[in-house]
Order: structure tokens, then sequence, then C-alpha cells
């Protein structure tokens, strides 16, 4: 399975609700990834876990909270969004010592929409 | 920092032709590894090839090559043969030991049939 696979594909919600993203691989990387993406323009780096511990946090908004249950998965929990959060969010991973060099596989993503 | 250009935000080519699209990159790192992502509507970053600083062989994937000027510090790819498949956003990005991914900032490829 050389895949990541991220869960939903489009979510629409609203300023007051609460909800998740989430992300899976069966690769055996130990580094996974959220990024954010506004219409064509690069991927931002919101946070990085690095065996399953968080070991980068871009200064994102704590409406953004993340959550890695295990080396498999990682959730994007979301709470009280602005219309500005809209966004494609993006998930990646790599392997844990020398991911550098093989390069991130990311998934096909969540269309966010926040109204 | 790290830092990397893309200098051309849209290009076209035609249907079965050839096109070089453009990268340039600034880091003080002797060790590095270069890539070209491709991102077409789906939304999936594709993986389409990477380069390894200390090689000096250009790096080759089917119809897709690239040129890496190490003294210059530019990477450009090239696709032959271009193919309607081929019409995506496409990032360079940059990477070395102990930091995280720098992308350009994208490179919109329209293929004309």
């Amino acid at each position: 399975d050389t895949e990541v696979t991220q869960t939903p594909k489009h979510l629409v919600m609203g300023m007051t609700n609460k909800k998740s993203l989430k992300c899976e691989q069966h690769m055996g990387h130990r580094a996974m990834y959220w990024y954010k993406q506004k219409a064509k323009k690069p991927p931002e780096l919101m946070f990085v876990y690095s065996y399953e511990k968080l070991s980068i946090n871009e200064s994102v908004p704590s409406r953004f909270s993340p959550e890695c249950p295990n080396s498999s998965l990682l959730n994007l929990h979301l709470h009280a969004l602005q219309p500005e959060d809209s966004a494609l969010y993006l998930c990646a991973s790599s392997a844990g010592t020398g991911g550098w060099m093989s390069g991130y596989t990311f998934g096909s993503g969540t269309r966010l929409t926040v109204v | 920092a790290q830092t990397v250009t893309q200098s051309q935000p849209e290009m076209s080519v035609q249907e079965a032709e050839t096109v070089t699209l453009s990268c340039t990159y600034d880091t003080s790192e002797s060790d590095y590894y270069l890539f070209w992502y491709k991102q077409p509507p789906s939304r999936q970053m594709i993986l389409v090839i990477r380069q390894e600083a200390y090689k000096q062989q250009n790096a080759t994937e089917n119809r897709f090559s690239v040129n890496f000027q190490k003294a210059a510090k530019s990477f450009s790819l090239k696709i032959s043969d271009s193919q309607l498949g081929d019409a995506a956003m496409y990032f360079c990005a940059y990477n070395n030991a102990g930091n995280m991914l720098t992308f350009g900032g994208g490179t919109r490829l329209m293929v004309k049939p």
C-alpha cells in the first residue's frame, strides 16, 4: 500500500461546528504532515508529527488541533473556524529517518468550505 | 533559509511538443534533494522526479527529465511528447536534512490539443 488516504474529500461546515479531518497511511512512515493550500498557491506547512509526537507547529491558530493516535493515523480537529480557513487541506507522510531524501507522499486532500 | 523560485506562473504547450519549466533555489547547504511535484485537478500532489545534489547525472523518468545546474542553483523540468494528462500545476521543491520540504510558487501547465 503506497497511498495516503484522506477523508472526507469535501466538507462544508458552519463557523460554530466541530469537525475532524482524517488521514491514514500504511507505508510504515513515521513522519506525518498537515498542509493548508489555497487556490493556485503552494501548500503551507501547518503541523509535523515525528514518531507520533508533535515536532512542529507553524504558529497555527488553536482552532486547528492535530492528533496522532498511532503511527498510521493523523487527525485534524476543527472548531470555530473562519471563512478564510476555507482551503484544501493536504496530509502527507515520509520515512522518519531519511524522509527528506525520498520526498513526501501526499493524499488527495479535503476541500473545506467554512460558511 | 532556503528559497525556491518558479518564475513562470503559467506555461502552455502543444500536444506532442516539448516544454521546459524553470526553477531556481537558494541554499548554503551542499547536501540536499530537489523534487518536482505535479498537482492535477484531482488535487493529489504526485512526485514526478527527484535529484540528489551530489549526483551530477540528470535524473530521468520516462518523458520527464531535469537539467540540474548546481553552481547556478537551477533545476528545470523538461517534459517531452506532452500529453493532455500532463496539464497540471507543477511545484519545484527542495529539502535537506533537518528541514521541511520547501515549495516554489508553482507553474500552471496547459496542454493544447
